[in-house]
Parts: structure tokens; sequence; C-alpha cells
């Protein structure tokens, strides 16, 4: 089984300010892991992901995560928050061997980010 | 836009109407899904069609009955729905085979059932 946890409901971070969004993740195989952003009336826009190689992965608006494979963990981090980042976050995660639901993606339950001027 | 539509955006019906959700993707991605988004829940993977096969969650209701014609296109039809049906149903696609895997979501059909 895959599965991923948000363990915060919400973060709250001035604006200027470094952010960081928690995800961490349990699957058998090697993990793809993935970060998506929901604006409201939106659908899921896809920010960034991990499938080899290095550990920091950059991804869209500044966005940049961080795999560690010893602490399970896939933490979204951006160095300087904006108003505008504030949104819904979703960390995702598949196996990399085909399960019984195909290829399809594990969502966490989301992190609201509020950022404040 | 990510280069997947979905119409309509907003719906609302009763609980004996029949209705169908349409979803397209120009991506040219060979797997497309449905989920169902709940207020403070998380994203329920409903169905998924990848590579022309069918993979179903066994916790779906038979009221929801998707429908892949073919790699660009994908529908739910609906019927005899609930309350607690009332959701943002979302469309996304993939391609499998390939170095990407992240999915490409529409914009959702915010669907009410009065």
């Amino acid at each position: 089984a895959q599965s991923v946890a948000q363990p915060e409901d919400q973060v709250n971070v001035a604006e200027g300010n470094p952010l960081t969004v928690k995800c961490t993740y349990s699957v058998s195989g090697n993990p793809y892991l993935f970060w998506y952003v929901q604006y409201p009336n939106r659908g899921l826009q896809f920010l960034l992901k991990y499938i080899t190689g290095d550990n920091l992965v950059k991804g869209s608006y500044g966005f940049e995560a961080e795999f560690n494979k010893s602490q399970t963990s896939f933490h979204l981090k951006k160095p300087s928050a904006l108003v505008s980042d504030s949104a819904l976050y979703f960390c995702a995660v598949r196996d990399n061997q085909r399960s019984n639901s195909g290829y399809a993606l594990n969502f966490g339950k989301g992190t609201s980010l509020l950022v404040t001027p | 836009e990510t280069g997947v539509t979905q119409t309509p955006r907003h719906l609302v019906m009763g609980m004996t109407n029949k209705k169908s959700l349409k979803c397209e993707q120009h991506l040219g991605h060979n797997a497309m899904y449905w989920y169902k988004q709940s207020a403070k829940k998380p994203l329920e993977l409903m169905f998924v069609y990848s590579l022309e096969e069918r993979v179903e969650n066994n916790s779906v209701p038979s009221r929801f009955s998707p429908e892949c014609p073919n790699s660009s296109h994908l529908f739910l039809h609906l019927h005899t729905l609930q309350p607690e049906d009332s959701a943002l149903y979302l469309c996304a696609s993939s391609q499998e085979r390939g170095m990407t895997y992240e999915q490409y979501f529409g914009p959702g059909t915010r669907l009410t059932v009065t």
C-alpha cells in the first residue's frame, strides 16, 4: 500500500519569510513523489516531482522540495513566501510498481497555506 | 491552462436526473482519471483508464458510470444521485510508459445534488 501524510491542516507564514509544508510517505517500492497546488474553485496544478536523481527538486513559482529517504519525507519549501502563494497544497505518491489501481496517485489530505502581508 | 478541459463547470441536478460530465485532454496522454473532492476529505480516486484498460475503485457506487471512448475523452455518467454526492469532480490525465508520470488536472465540475 502507498500513502502520504500531511501532518498540518494549516500553515501560516508572513510574506517574505521562508515556508515549509510537510509531507511523509509510505510505499513498498521506490517512491515517485509530487506536489500540487489548488487555488479556490480551480483544479490541481502540478508544482514539482521527484522520480530519481538529486534529492533537491526545483519546481514552478520558486518552490522546491527535498527528498529524504531515511526520514521518508518530501517537504515543500520556498525561501521567500508571497501573499499569492496562499492556497491548498497537496502531496502525492505513487509506487513505481503497478498496483491494483494502475499507476494512480495517492494524495494527502492537503495543507492550507496562508501568507499574510 | 493545463490542457485538460471539463464541462460543465457547474451542475445542479435532482436525485432522479441523469446527467453526464465530460472531460477532454489535448496533451496526447494515454491515461485518464476521475477524482472526487469533498470538503475536508482527501481526494478520492474513482476510476482510472490506463493504456486502454479500466481500473475501478471498488468503493464507487454503481450510480456513477465511466466511459472512455478514446484516449482523449472521458465521461462520467450520473443517475439517481444522493445529496452526499455533491462535490467537485476532477478529471486528470497522464502519460504512462514515459518518465513524466505527473497528472494534469482539469478545472473540475462543481456538482450539487438537490
